[in-house]
């Protein structure tokens, strides 16, 4: 088991564009976050899967954003008509429910929109 | 809702100073208590987690301290080494399971 992974590690696109990105989760992980993280800040949480259950959702996050994890496996998340202000590290964490329920983070997906 | 502050925020020292980091959060309803490093440019990887129900946590060099009651956690840094050069970060868990982090003590450790 290598980690958690995140692709792409960096995507570049213009305004109005819309973006996917994909996280696979530690393998025996059955929650699954999604964090946005901007320079100079603290990682602000997004979502959260249990399972293919998305428990959780920010308001941060708008109707623009949309979080998936069909098989409660891997999980995607999209960003529709992308902003200027969506420009960010998006990152993925997984932990396994019990036990210490400790956080692994992935690379993180550098987003910049122009 | 829960607030995290870490103070400081940028810390710089020589090498072979024991340090230590600060972390207070407002609601004492936490779950768990952890603390990530996080290198430029990369994702966080996890130093240690305190369970509520305990006091401290060790590994290697680092021990992380809670105190639920006055709302703090610390992590102490033994005998520092300029590889321990990153951000280091704490995050909050309530019982929704969503963790509040804080922004970060930059640390710097100079031979």
């Amino acid at each position: 088991d290598t980690g958690v992974s995140q692709n792409p590690r960096h995507k570049i696109t213009k305004r109005g564009q819309n973006v996917t990105f994909r996280c696979d989760p530690i393998s025996e992980h059955n929650r699954l976050y999604w964090y946005r993280q901007t320079l100079g800040q603290g990682p602000e949480f997004l979502t959260y899967f249990q399972n293919e259950a998305q428990l959780e959702k920010s308001r941060l996050l708008s109707d623009r954003f949309s979080a998936e994890r069909p098989k409660g496996s891997f999980s995607t998340l999209e960003i529709q008509r992308t902003e200027q202000g969506d420009s960010a590290m998006y990152l993925c964490a997984s932990s396994s429910e019990g036990s210490t329920d400790t956080q692994y983070f992935g690379p993180g997906t550098r987003l910049t929109v122009l | 809702k829960q607030e995290v502050t870490q103070i400081p925020a940028a810390l710089s020292v020589p090498e072979g100073e024991n340090l230590v980091l600060n972390c207070s959060f407002t609601d004492s309803a936490i779950y768990n208590l952890q603390w990530f490093r996080q290198d430029p440019g990369k994702g966080l990887t996890s130093l240690l987690l305190i369970q509520s129900s305990q006091r401290e946590q060790t590994s290697g060099r680092l021990n992380a301290s809670l105190d639920k009651s006055s709302g703090r956690s610390t992590l102490y840094i033994a005998a520092s080494q300029p590889g321990d050069s990153a951000t280091y970060l704490c995050a909050a868990r309530g019982g929704s399971y969503i963790p509040t982090f804080g922004r970060g003590t930059s640390l710097i450790v100079h031979p």
